[in-house]
């Protein structure tokens, strides 16, 4: 049975970096992409980007000149930084894994509460 | 960017009655449309995929229609376990993979 678990610093100051890690135990990293979503509290899915296990990715526009979505797979990890937060990056970051050919997301890790705050 | 926009944005119903929740594109997406079922505190979990494909261990209750720009999730029969907020995604084309700004079903 697949599971994503993630973990990172769940507290920031204005203008530092995020940064998150996803781990994929129990399964094949290398036959798919993988996935960040996030979710500011009390509001809707916003997706992030994306990254399979050749390093390859795909971006959000309006995210792109500040996330970097890497992936190290002798440990079938990926992970995300999201450079220069401030309040707006507050929120549930969820990472996910992604089949196509519909992009759909068809297992979650169980979200990390990001708050960013002076 | 392909905008998703869904309707209602609230929905009060009760157990037993037929629910359906329409998402609808900016542009045609074919049949990319997947529905997710998010309960508070949890990460979303995917119901429908391709617009009509239910994925194995969801209730047959649920099922999701449509094609192009417009499409429907329903739920025949409500049960106390389906009030959530409920979130259209499209996966066509090129990225990001938007989101509809979802529906939140209460219980009448």
């Amino acid at each position: 049975q697949v599971q994503l678990q993630q973990w990172g610093a769940g507290l920031l100051k204005p203008s530092e970096t995020l940064s998150l890690t996803c781990a994929v135990y129990g399964g094949s990293f290398s036959a798919y992409y993988w996935s960040w979503i996030r979710q500011p509290p009390g509001k809707g899915l916003e997706w992030i980007g994306e990254v399979n296990h050749r390093g390859t990715t795909n971006y959000n526009p309006s995210l792109k000149s500040r996330v970097t979505i890497s992936v190290d797979t002798s440990k079938s990890q990926f992970s995300l930084k999201l450079t220069s937060v401030t309040a707006a990056d507050t929120a549930v970051y969820y990472c996910a894994r992604v089949l196509v050919p519909a992009v759909m997301l068809d297992l979650w890790g169980q979200g990390t509460l990001v708050a960013v705050s002076s | 960017d392909i905008q998703m926009t869904q309707s209602p944005s609230s929905l009060s119903a009760s157990v037993g009655d037929r629910v359906t929740i329409t998402c609808r594109a900016s542009q045609s997406i074919s049949k990319y449309l997947n529905w997710y079922q998010q309960k508070p505190g949890t990460a979303p979990k995917l119901l429908i995929y391709a617009a009509s494909s239910l994925r194995s261990g969801v209730p047959s209750r649920f099922s999701g229609s449509g094609s192009g720009t417009n499409f429907t999730l329903t739920i025949s029969s409500l049960q106390p376990e389906d009030f959530a907020t409920y979130y259209c995604q499209q996966g066509y084309s090129s990225p990001p993979y938007t989101f509809g700004q979802g529906t939140k079903l209460e219980i009448k």
